[in-house]
């Protein structure tokens, strides 16, 4: 199974600012994905970050308010732009596939938008 | 990705098998059922995951039926830390896309 790590653990911001999480994995892996988990509510996934191509955004979510990069095959960034207080979530780096096409998912970073 | 259905919540004694059923109707031939669940202020966990024959591993066993068209989660002997959100989720097994959409999960409490 994969390690994955995330920066930071939580946060608290002002609206109107913009935060960078960032996803370390301890091993090269294909696909990593990014969901956002709202207070009380299931996964939803945000996009899909391929190492060497954009990324691909699920309806309902633009490039321009969560802005992706995937530099190499361990490291992944996620930016929530222009925060709002709707931003506040728990946003989830997952990676796969496993040899089972599983996911892991890390630990998630609370971001709270005042 | 065929859709899912679980109840909302369940309870369980601990020590006692806890069940978790899963309808996934419309599920296609090559699609695969697999379960993860969510420990709170965790990231979702792979228990297990299956095409048509039954699956156990260290963690649960997976009953699925005849037809497909529903499974079951088993948790052979529940304690406090299986207390999690349980989601069952239908997706192809060798997908290119890979990700995973997830319904709104069974929250199974166990209870001493």
């Amino acid at each position: 199974s994969a390690v994955i790590s995330q920066k930071p653990s939580r946060d608290i911001c002002q609206r109107g600012t913009s935060l960078t999480i960032q996803c370390q994995v301890d091993s090269q892996v294909t696909m990593m994905f990014w969901y956002r988990q709202q207070p009380g509510q299931s996964l939803t996934l945000i996009a899909t970050a391929n190492q060497g191509s954009e990324a691909t955004y699920e309806s309902g979510f633009v490039i321009d308010k969560f802005p992706i990069s995937r530099p190499n095959l361990t490291f992944s960034t996620l930016t929530v732009s222009n925060m709002s207080p709707e931003d506040s979530s728990i946003y989830l780096c997952s990676v796969g596939p496993g040899h089972s096409y599983e996911q892991y998912f890390g630990p998630g970073t609370r971001l709270t938008v005042t | 990705d065929a859709k899912t259905t679980q109840p909302t919540s369940m309870d369980c004694a601990e020590g006692r098998a806890a069940n978790l059923p899963c309808n996934h109707s419309t599920i296609s031939g090559n699609e695969y059922v697999y379960w993860y669940r969510q420990i709170h202020s965790q990231g979702p966990q792979y228990i297990i995951h299956g095409l048509k024959n039954n699956e156990t591993n260290e963690m649960a066993s997976l009953i699925i039926t005849e037809d497909r068209k529903s499974s079951t989660l088993i948790l052979p002997h529940a304690t406090l830390r299986d207390t999690a959100v349980y989601y069952c989720i239908v997706r192809l097994f060798s997908s290119n896309t890979g990700k995973l959409i997830f319904g709104q999960g069974t929250t199974l409490q166990v209870k001493p």
